[in-house]
């Protein structure tokens, strides 16, 4: 079966450091790519980046460019989504997801991670 | 960057309804390269629909996908109460993004 496993909640301050990570099993890591997804409390899915494990290739929103890091480390198939400096406004679930086929970064995402909660406030 | 516009915002039905959601996007979705997703309070999104017509494994037939261009529907031919939920497109082409969503709800 194929799953994505993403840490747990978060609770941070303003100006701090997070990284968020996503463990994929039941397949083969590097061959799919990987992204994530930011749904705002009460508010939509917004697509923020993809990355492919097996060469690193990585895609970001324009939205999200600069703000955050995907990376991945294929050695313990886990992508990550990292913040150098945290805002309130980071305040979000952040979802993982595979794409859903293989290679090609332009389709859809299939399966889903369980979300990871971030919340940052002073 | 493609934007996609969901109509309407929130749909009032009774279940064994027929449920009719619109995406529309501001320029053509290369391929059909459009998804749709259910999402469930306290749920991650679930694959519905990708390729604008294909059903995702395990989605019952009362799921449907139609159009191409800029105009896409998702049609639920009856409401089973599981099926209250939101509802989102999403285009991959070049730059993906995703619709507000659409809110299914009991009536």
């Amino acid at each position: 079966e194929v799953q994505l496993v993403q840490s747990g909640a978060e609770v941070k301050k303003p100006g701090e450091s997070l990284k968020i990570s996503c463990k994929g099993s039941g397949y083969s890591f590097t061959s799919y790519w990987i992204g994530w997804v930011r749904q705002m409390p009460g508010k939509g899915l917004e697509w923020m980046g993809i990355i492919y494990p097996g060469d690193s290739d990585t895609r970001y929103s324009p939205s999200f460019q600069g703000q955050v890091t995907i990376s991945a480390d294929k050695s313990i198939s886990t992508a990550y989504l990292q913040w150098s400096s945290l805002k309130a406004s980071d305040t979000a679930m952040y979802y993982c997801a595979r794409l859903g086929i293989e290679g090609g970064p332009r389709n859809w995402f299939d399966p889903w991670g369980q979300g990871t909660l971030v919340t940052v406030s002073s | 960057e493609i934007v996609l516009t969901q109509s309407p915002g929130t749909l009032s039905l009774s279940p064994g309804e027929r449920a009719t959601l619109s995406c529309r996007a501001s320029q053509s979705v290369s391929s059909s390269y459009l998804a749709w997703y259910q999402q469930k309070p306290g749920q991650a999104p679930r694959l519905l629909i990708y390729g604008a017509s294909s059903r995702a494994t395990g989605i019952p037939d009362r799921f449907s996908g139609s159009g191409s261009g800029t105009d896409f529907t998702l049609t639920i031919s009856r409401l089973e109460p599981e099926d209250f939920a939101v509802y989102y497109c999403q285009q991959y082409g070049s730059s993906p993004t995703f619709g507000q969503g659409t809110k299914v709800e009991i009536k």
